[in-house]
C-alpha cells in the first residue's frame, strides 16, 4: 500500500458526460501528479499540483483540469469525454525535497 | 527535453534465468533515474532509482541496475527469476531541479515461464 488513495477504482460513463476521479496524497506529501495510461499513449504526465497551486503541465486537453484542495487532496476533472479518454489515470504524491513518487491504484476509466 | 527508450516490449524468461530489461535515456544533463514495476490491475510500485550516488543500485526483489553514463543506460537485471517477477516494467527519468514529473518509457512485460 502506497498510502496514495484513488476513488473511484472503475469508472464507466457515456460520451459527452462529465466525471470528477479524486486523489487523497500521503499523509504530508505537497505535490500531486495525475498521468494517464492507455494502450496507444502509454504513461503520460498531465498535471503536477504543489500545495494548491498548479506547477507543471504535461499533455493534458482543455477538456481536463484539476485542483489541489487546502487539505491538500486533488481531483482530475474530465469534461465532454470521448472514447479516446478511456484509460487509467494514476494519482502520484511526492514528499518535499525527496525523488520519489508514490503511486496510487488508479482509476479505470471507460467511456462508452 | 528528455526521453526513454525501452528496447523489447515483450521479455521472456525461464524461471531461474537472467533477467534483463533495457532502458536508453535521452537527457541534455544528467537525469534522476527510477525503474517502477506495475502488476496486473495495480499501481506502479518503485523498484530502485538513481540519484547521482552509486552507479549501481539495488532495489527490492532482488533488482538492480546500472547507470552507464557513456552508454546513456539504466538496465534492470535480476539474476534468477522467480514467477512472481512476472509483471510489466517501465524505466522513468526525471529532470533535477523545479520539473519533478517523470518521463516514463514504453515498458516491458516480463512472462517468467516454468
Amino acid at each position: 500500500d502506497s498510502g496514495v488513495t484513488q476513488t473511484p477504482k472503475h469508472l464507466i460513463t457515456a460520451t459527452g458526460q462529465r466525471v470528477t476521479l479524486r486523489c487523497s496524497p500521503r499523509s504530508g506529501d505537497l505535490s500531486v501528479y495525475w498521468y494517464q495510461q492507455s494502450l496507444d499513449q502509454g504513461l503520460q504526465f498531465l498535471i503536477q499540483y504543489y500545495n494548491g497551486e498548479e506547477r507543471a503541465k504535461g499533455n493534458i486537453l482543455e477538456r481536463f483540469s484539476a485542483q489541489q484542495f487546502p487539505d491538500l487532496h486533488s481531483e482530475l476533472n474530465l469534461s465532454s469525454l470521448e472514447l479516446g479518454d478511456s484509460a487509467l489515470y494514476f494519482c502520484a504524491s511526492s514528499p518535499t525535497g525527496t525523488t520519489e513518487a508514490f503511486f496510487g491504484q488508479g482509476t479505470r476509466l471507460t467511456v462508452v | 527535453a528528455q526521453s526513454v527508450t525501452q528496447l523489447g516490449s515483450h521479455v521472456s524468461v525461464s524461471e531461474g534465468a537472467l533477467v534483463l530489461l533495457r532502458c536508453n535515456y535521452s537527457s541534455s544533463v544528467p537525469p534522476y533515474l527510477f525503474w517502477y514495476v506495475q502488476y496486473p490491475n495495480q499501481g506502479l510500485q518503485l523498484l530502485l532509482k538513481y540519484t547521482s550516488a552509486a552507479t549501481l543500485v539495488k532495489g527490492i526483489n532482488g533488482f538492480e541496475a546500472e547507470f552507464k553514463k557513456s552508454e546513456t543506460s539504466f538496465h534492470l537485471t535480476k539474476p534468477s527469476a522467480h514467477m512472481s517477477d512476472a509483471a510489466e516494467y517501465f524505466c522513468a527519468v526525471r529532470l533535477k531541479g523545479t520539473a519533478r514529473q517523470l518521463t516514463f518509457g514504453s515498458g516491458t512485460q516480463l512472462t517468467v515461464l516454468p
